[in-house]
């Protein structure tokens, strides 16, 4: 069956840290990935898209990868803050389609 | 307005009531979705809108749900009967185009609170 994982587990570091995030999806072709960022009691923002053919994709202290062999993209927060702290969601297009399947999130608690 | 717009963003109803979920996207943006997160879940795709297609109604969980999009842009998600297991937070997201290449912009949501 089709499945999105991502660590249910929230990921709890210390500021200055690098957070990473996996998001691992099985029996999908995506051709992009996006990573998203939601704050409780708010609607998910767009934070990356990586393409299939991209390995890496930076945006300030924003890493994604993306990895088809291993169906598998890390999500990297690099000198972490508080401010960090959210739940971050991996989405992907369905077989080449306009419909985005998201994962369940991961919850991240930068401490000060 | 500059981002998608829901309203009401509370509903608290009684089990077999119908409510009706409002979504103004972002002007000019031709692609709608709603989506269905219930606690500590992801999102659950339920209907697409693409300009003037024939919606994809794949992903509602049964006839007690539907939508439409008026003109273009405001959309309506309506659920009839409603029971318990609808609570959720429903989100409405707009998109300039279609395609996986296309990042969404959601809006914050309507909670339903089915009693």
């Amino acid at each position: 069956s089709q499945k999105i994982e991502q660590n249910s587990e929230a990921l709890n570091i210390q500021e200055g840290k690098t957070a990473t995030l996996t998001c691992n999806y099985t029996n999908y072709s995506p051709a992009y990935l996006q990573w998203y960022r939601q704050d409780p009691g708010r609607g998910p923002v767009f934070l990356l898209l990586i393409r299939e053919n991209e390995k890496e994709k930076r945006k300030e202290r924003l890493k994604v990868t993306f990895d088809t062999t291993l169906k598998q993209s890390l999500f990297h927060i690099t000198a972490s803050q508080p401010a960090d702290s959210a739940t971050y969601l991996c989405a992907l297009n369905k077989d080449s389609s306009y419909k985005l399947i998201f994962g369940s999130g991961t919850r991240l608690l930068v401490r000060p | 307005g500059a981002g998608v717009s829901q309203s009401p963003s509370n509903k608290v109803t009684e089990k077999g009531k119908d409510v009706e979920l409002r979504c103004d996207p972002i002007s000019g943006h031709t692609a709608l979705y709603w989506y269905r997160q219930s606690l500590g879940q992801g999102l659950e795709f339920l209907i697409y809108f693409q300009g003037n297609s024939a919606p994809d109604k794949s992903g509602l969980p049964s006839d007690r749900f539907s939508a439409e999009r008026t003109g273009g842009s405001v959309s309506t998600l309506t659920i009839q009967r409603t029971q318990q297991e609808d609570s959720a937070v429903y989100l409405c997201a707009s998109s300039l185009g279609q395609g996986g290449n296309e990042k969404l912009f959601f809006g914050s949501g309507t909670q339903l609170s089915v009693l």
